[in-house]
């Protein structure tokens, strides 16, 4: 079974505030993927990175993903209320299936 | 569509009744995926399609649960006798190569 702990698992910050949430695991992984999900949605895609040490940016959020290819890292810089959603990563480990996490709940107070 | 649709969106059953969930994935995505999804819980695997074919059914939880896809599009998800522990929101995802395009759930309320 593959495992991705995502820390912190809630997150309440300021408008305008940075901050980083994490995704670990002991499995290495072919490729990872992070998703935002809002009540009453599926989870919407936002990145996949696949090499290790691959570092992918969208607007406010920086993605990166671990050199051994086990862990990754989302921060966002100036958060906006519209970043409120719980994160979700999830990794491929070539049984053609994705392994998510738990998620990081993030609320973003104007 | 657009995107991947599931119906119904909400779903109220008595326990030990049967329902039937479906999913219509992205024309053209030959994989697809069906997902759970509880309070507090990850996301849990439940069953992969590739085409019509199930090589991973390793994720349903037990004998009450069924899929089927046909014409390598719609997607059916079958739970048989419900039981309260089957309440949560069930996904569907149908996928390319990379990444999953998810639909917006049903979410089974079993009373």
């Amino acid at each position: 079974t593959q495992l991705l702990e995502q820390s912190p698992q809630f997150l309440s910050i300021q408008e305008g505030e940075n901050l980083t949430v994490y995704c670990n695991s002991s499995s290495v992984f072919s490729s990872l993927q992070w998703y935002r999900q809002e009540p009453g949605e599926g989870p919407v895609l936002l990145v996949t990175v696949v090499t290790g040490g691959e570092v992918k940016k969208l607007k406010r959020l920086t993605f990166q993903f671990g050199d051994a290819r086990k862990d990754s890292s989302l921060h966002i810089t100036a958060a906006q209320p519209g970043d409120t959603g719980l994160y979700l990563c999830a990794g491929e480990g070539g049984n053609n299936r994705l392994a998510f996490g738990k998620g990081n709940q993030v609320v973003v107070i104007p | 569509g657009a995107g991947v649709s599931q119906s119904p969106s909400n779903k109220v059953t008595e326990k030990g009744k049967d329902v039937e969930l479906r999913c219509d994935p992205i024309s053209g995505h030959t994989a697809l995926y069906w997902y759970r999804q509880s309070l507090g819980q990850g996301l849990e695997f439940l069953i992969y399609f590739q085409g019509n074919s199930a090589p991973d059914k390793s994720g349903l939880p037990s004998d009450r649960f069924s899929a089927e896809r046909t014409g390598g599009s719609v997607s059916t998800l079958t739970i048989q006798r419900t039981q309260q522990e089957d309440s949560a929101v069930y996904l569907c995802a149908s996928s390319p190569v990379y990444g999953y395009t998810f639909g917006s759930g049903t979410r089974l309320t079993v009373v």
